[in-house]
């Protein structure tokens, strides 16, 4: 059972625009909710992270909005390039675990 | 964060034959999985590995099929045995480096049964 769902499957952005990546979760004792990027043939890399107790968090380009009540984050790329075409998993962690609950991920296309 | 290396990159291999996977990281951590990746398909936690005692299996996964080994604070192994098309897939190490630290993947291991 899929406990973290992500949407949409993939996604097609222009260049300089804002892709967006949505996750959805049931479990409230879940309380750390990562990124990971995966470019092909490489392993899945840790992009950016948020705890509950915050509503959204920032790095460079990458920016994570989280609604508590409504057990949803999501994943925004500003000015999105080319160079971010790659595969995003979002992910769950428990507060008393160490094993992520990966969603089924995003294939994203920048396109020039 | 710690470097993850997982040997061998990828392999082709044998119906009914085994194949072990390492993972070595550069410093000593706290946790270390396997995961499993089907093509083009999310992460499945196969296994947490445990250092000095048996590792503890996820729902669907057993010992006979996917035996890991833990030695020491820094490398683990992952068999994959009998093999059946049905493995081919990508098997991933991660690692948890202390308390409230993030997960850390290697490259993994692109596995092909024929």
């Amino acid at each position: 059972q899929q406990q973290v769902k992500q949407s949409p499957q993939s996604l097609i952005v222009q260049k300089g625009g804002i892709s967006i990546i949505n996750c959805a979760y049931e479990n409230t004792a879940f309380d750390y909710f990562p990124w990971y990027q995966q470019f092909p043939g490489k392993g899945p890399a840790l992009l950016i992270a948020i705890r509950p107790d915050v509503s959204e968090k920032k790095e460079g380009r990458f920016t994570i909005s989280f609604n508590k009540s409504a057990k949803q984050f999501s994943l925004h790329i500003m000015d999105s390039q080319p160079g971010d075409s790659a595969t995003y998993f979002c992910a769950a962690l428990l507060n008393s675990g160490y094993a992520l609950n990966f969603g089924k991920g995003t294939s994203l296309l920048v396109t020039p | 964060s710690a470097v993850i290396s997982q040997k061998p990159s990828r392999d082709i291999c044998q119906r009914g034959t085994s194949l072990t996977i390492q993972c070595q990281v550069d410093s000593q951590v706290t946790m270390m999985f396997w995961y499993r990746q089907q093509p083009g398909q999310s992460l499945t936690l196969i296994a947490t590995a445990n250092q000095g005692s048996e590792a503890t299996y996820e729902s669907g996964f057993v010992i006979d099929k996917f035996p890991i080994s833990r030695p020491n604070l820094t490398f683990s192994t992952l068999t994959v045995s009998n093999m059946s098309p049905e493995d081919s897939s990508i098997y991933l190490c991660s690692v948890v480096t202390g308390v409230n630290q993030p997960q850390h993947f290697g490259d993994g291991t692109r596995l092909s049964i024929l």
